[in-house]
């Protein structure tokens, strides 16, 4: 079975500066996906960022990038500029890749990010 | 388009009672999965739908749980004689084959008395 870690419970940056979250798994598939997703008050997931496991490139969307570090299992997230929109609970999620199977998301216990202006 | 709907968006119910939650998913998404979120947690599987048939019910808790999706389109998650601990936000996805994206829908708080 998959396991995500997130061991940050709670962080907090001032707007405009650069914050990184920490998500740390475990697997002992070779083909898989991870996500970050966001999730402000109105419960609504969305999803931040995608990175196939098969790319060594860090993903990257906009103001959001990823530093995916395949043997050491971690995929932290880096937010730069913050802006007060970013206040959210964020989700560090797992999905296996291989054909046929299940394509369900793990997820961790998520990071509550509060902006500050 | 419009996204994932789910009806209600609270529920408060008195245990031992019977509930239903509904979702929508996109028109067209043939994925649809059912996740539970306790205070505090990270959203957990409970069952994946492809087309109408489940693939994969290994999250449901117990059997007083049930979900269906007869048309291969809106899905219902029955829940029967509720206990306090059921109480949680129930979230719903959906995305196109299983393997993309997947839209999640605002979510039912359920609340047992």
């Amino acid at each position: 079975a998959q396991t995500v870690t997130q061991s940050q419970p709670e962080m907090s940056v001032q707007e405009a500066e650069t914050v990184t979250l920490s998500c740390t798994y475990d697997t002992s598939e070779s083909n898989y996906y991870l996500f970050w997703y966001k999730q402000p008050p109105s419960r609504q997931m969305i999803l931040v960022i995608r990175q196939e496991a098969y790319k060594q490139q860090n993903a990257t969307e906009n103001r959001f990038s990823v530093n995916f570090q395949k043997a050491a299992k971690s995929f932290s997230l880096k937010i730069s500029d913050s802006q007060l929109g970013d206040t959210a609970m964020y989700f560090c999620a797992f999905m296996k890749g291989s054909g046929g199977s299940n394509y369900k998301l793990t997820f961790g216990k998520g990071t509550l990010l509060t902006v500050n202006p | 388009g419009a996204g994932v709907s789910q009806t209600p968006s609270n529920k408060v119910t008195e245990k031992g009672k019977y509930v239903e939650l509904r979702c929508d998913p996109i028109s067209g998404h043939t994925a649809l999965y059912w996740y539970r979120q306790s205070l505090g947690q990270g959203p957990e599987f409970l069952i994946y739908f492809q087309g109408t048939g489940a693939a994969d019910d290994s999250g449901l808790p117990n059997d007083r749980f049930f979900a269906v999706r007869p048309e291969g389109s809106v899905s219902t998650l029955k829940i029967q004689r509720t206990e306090r601990g059921d109480s949680a936000v129930y979230l719903c996805a959906s995305s196109s084959d299983g393997l993309t994206e997947q839209y999640f829908g605002p979510g039912t708080r359920l609340t047992v008395t």
